[in-house]
């Protein structure tokens, strides 16, 4: 496709339960990026890949979340025991490559609301 | 410490009275300054990317301008479309730090 495409684009679960959510990013970009952004606030950072490689994870809130790439394209971020402060727009962003100065391109977004 | 800070939160503009955003920040060595539009729903959209002190750039209605201590989005003549919350990024390495936004609300 032309742009980032994010799946599901909606998500409603309980408290405890596991959730995935999957980016699929623009063709050729090896920079891809994960962000959180709750009512009112601004972007989080969570991760981001070069590749295949993740170099930092500092920005994952707990041990709880976990992000792969495989085959330097699609993304999947996941979500153990879902907390209800983890509902949130979940944003999958990807540029064509980290070190560089070129700029990024968002997806939708994956709404998760945990009940 | 690397921030970004945006004001104003929210504004309101008739149509065809012209204002600006600001966007401030601190970073150790700012390898790019960026302007996003997000729409409720949606996830943001590029507009502008920045370098370096003394840089403009200008889209439609839209031009933003650079300093070594922040960036300004001015807005002419605004139409109702262009209502939005605008958000700013700096990357001084590998991460981009976003502002919490300007909300933009133009009235005809």
């Amino acid at each position: 496709g032309a742009g980032v495409s994010q799946s599901p684009s909606n998500k409603v679960t309980e408290k405890g339960k596991d959730v995935e959510l999957r980016c699929d990013p623009i063709s050729g970009h090896t920079a891809l990026y994960w962000y959180r952004q709750s009512l009112g606030q601004g972007l989080e950072f969570l991760i981001y890949f070069q590749g295949n490689s993740a170099p930092d994870k500092s920005g994952l809130p707990s041990d709880r979340f976990s992000a792969e790439r495989t085959g330097g394209s699609v993304s999947t971020l996941t979500i153990q025991r879902t907390q209800q402060e983890d509902s949130a727009v979940y944003l999958c962003a990807s540029s064509l490559e980290v070190d560089s100065y070129n700029e990024q391109f968002f997806g939708p977004g994956t709404r998760l609301t945990v009940l | 410490e690397d921030q970004v800070t945006q004001s104003p939160e929210a504004l309101r503009l008739q149509e065809g009275e012209s204002s600006s955003l600001n966007c401030s920040y601190t970073v150790s060595g700012l390898r790019g300054l960026f302007w996003y539009r997000q729409d409720p729903g949606k996830g943001p959209e590029f507009l502008f990317t920045l370098y370096s002190a003394g840089e403009e750039k200008e889209k439609e209605r839209l031009k933003a301008t650079l300093t070594k201590k922040e960036s300004f989005l001015h807005i002419t003549a605004p139409k109702p479309e262009d209502s939005a919350t605008y958000l700013c990024a700096v990357r001084p390495g590998n991460q981009f730090y976003f502002g919490t936004g300007t909300s933009l609300t133009v009235i005809p």
